[in-house]
């Protein structure tokens, strides 16, 4: 099976940094991707991580250890439009044998002025 | 480029009806999804297709059926709507899996209540 964990929400104020954790179990694993969704919109595309390490892009980071079945996501220079639910989705074999996304919760984050 | 687009935006059905949700991209995209969305929680695979001419089930196909109509379209079916059904719908597509990244391209969602 497959399985996320990533925390329900978070609080941050303009111009921090926030660190969104992700800890997954998936079978056949090939690497890690965060996406970003406001309210009411759809969800798009922010990072990958493929190889363990960190991926940076602008304002975003995210990181990836294989061997601790962990990543995160990082943002930093927080700006109100920031404010989103986050998801980090696992790239792994599903039950057909083919490859398939599996998506966590989410994580809502507020930013604060 | 339109991208992903999902028709209709909105739709209220009765408990035992069926309608079906459209989706094309005009990407070129070998691969389509579909998911469904519930207040507060992540993205859940309903169906997908890795190319054209292929479907496999997801995490919750029971209830759906879907359809890969050439490339381009991919629609999901309901036949007969349960109240458990509601939810908000999202159609992806991405490129193959060549290159590692699959990086998903999602329409505007089609928020569907059932009564």
């Amino acid at each position: 099976g497959q399985s996320l964990e990533q925390p329900s929400e978070v609080t941050a104020v303009e111009g921090a940094i926030v660190q969104i954790n992700c800890t997954y179990q998936t079978s056949g694993f090939y690497g890690l991707s965060w996406y970003q969704q406001h309210d009411g919109g759809a969800p798009t595309f922010l990072s990958y991580n493929g190889l363990d390490g960190l991926e940076e892009t602008g304002r975003f980071s995210s990181f990836l250890s294989r061997s601790d079945s962990y990543g995160y996501l990082l943002l930093q220079e927080l700006q109100m439009k920031d404010s989103a639910s986050y998801f980090c989705a696992a790239q792994g074999r599903v039950d057909t044998g083919r490859r398939a996304l599996t998506f966590g919760s989410g994580t809502r984050l507020q930013v604060q002025p | 480029n339109a991208g992903v687009t999902q028709t209709p935006k909105f739709q209220v059905l009765k408990t035992g009806q069926s309608m079906t949700l459209q989706c094309a991209q005009d990407m070129n995209h070998n691969s389509m999804y579909w998911y469904r969305q519930d207040p507060g929680m992540g993205l859940r695979l309903i169906y997908y297709s890795a190319s054209e001419g292929t479907t496999d089930k997801g995490e919750v196909p029971n209830g759906y059926n879907v359809s890969r109509l050439n490339k381009r379209e991919f629609s999901l079916r309901l036949e007969s709507a349960a109240p458990s059904q509601t939810s908000v719908y999202f159609c992806a597509s991405s490129e193959a899996w060549a290159g590692g990244t699959d990086t998903q391209y999602f329409g505007p969602g089609t928020r569907l209540t059932v009564l």
